[in-house]
């Protein structure tokens, strides 16, 4: 059964620090591995989304990689403002399972001014 | 991101009621899904259905059941359930079951 673990559970730092979340599961034939966002009380949204054959994926100040033999990835995000504060979801899609999305339990990020 | 619209966004219902949550999107998905997330518990997938067949069932109790009329709507029916339901149910939908997945905002569930 995949298992997601994600640390550390909570982070906060001051605007304009550079950071990284961690993400590691357990069984690595994953087809993809997805970063989410969540705002409190809301849906997420998605961030990047890295396939299984791909090291890594850019988006803005967002960076995240894979090394799926580990069963790692990690979300980087330089110069952090307060408006990324929000909780960090990773999630893998599995082999063995249609469609299905196994979820870490998050990080929450503070960046405080 | 208004491709995926959740109704009601809040609903208390008593053990003994029946009532239903909407999910409907806009994107041209393929793909829909129903998630719960409870405090302290990662999110938890309930049900998949591609191309309006129920491709999942994640262990769900029968007290929930999907319907797919279409590929565009999505519902979830309730009956008779536990306080412990009590949870932000999500709904996504995907072009293709690995693609990735939208969100909608949540519908806030307490069951007294």
């Amino acid at each position: 059964k995949q298992e997601v673990t994600q640390i550390p559970a909570a982070l906060s730092v001051p605007e304009g620090e550079n950071l990284v979340l961690n993400c590691s599961f357990t069984d690595s034939a994953i087809y993809n591995l997805q970063w989410f966002r969540q705002d409190p009380g809301k849906g997420l949204t998605s961030l990047l989304l890295i396939q299984s054959s791909q090291r890594e994926q850019t988006s803005g100040r967002l960076n995240a990689s894979l090394d799926k033999s580990s069963g790692r990835s990690t979300l980087y995000i330089a110069a952090s403002q307060p408006g990324d504060s929000a909780t960090y979801l990773c999630a893998v899609a599995g082999g063995t399972s249609y469609g299905k999305l196994t979820f870490g339990q998050g990080t929450i990020l503070t960046v405080h001014p | 991101e208004t491709g995926v619209t959740q109704t009601p966004r809040h609903l208390v219902m008593g053990m003994t009621n029946k009532k239903s949550l909407k999910c409907e999107q806009h994107l041209g998905h393929n793909a829909m899904y129903w998630y719960k997330q409870s405090a302290k518990k990662p999110l938890e997938l309930m049900f998949v259905y591609s191309l309006e067949e129920r491709v999942e069932n994640n262990s769900v109790p029968s007290r929930f059941s999907p319907e797919c009329p279409n590929s565009s709507h999505l519902f979830l029916h309730l009956h008779t359930l536990q306080p412990e339901d009590s949870a932000l149910y999500l709904c996504a939908s995907s072009p293709g079951a690995l693609d990735r997945q939208y969100f909608g905002p949540g519908t806030r569930l307490t069951v007294l």
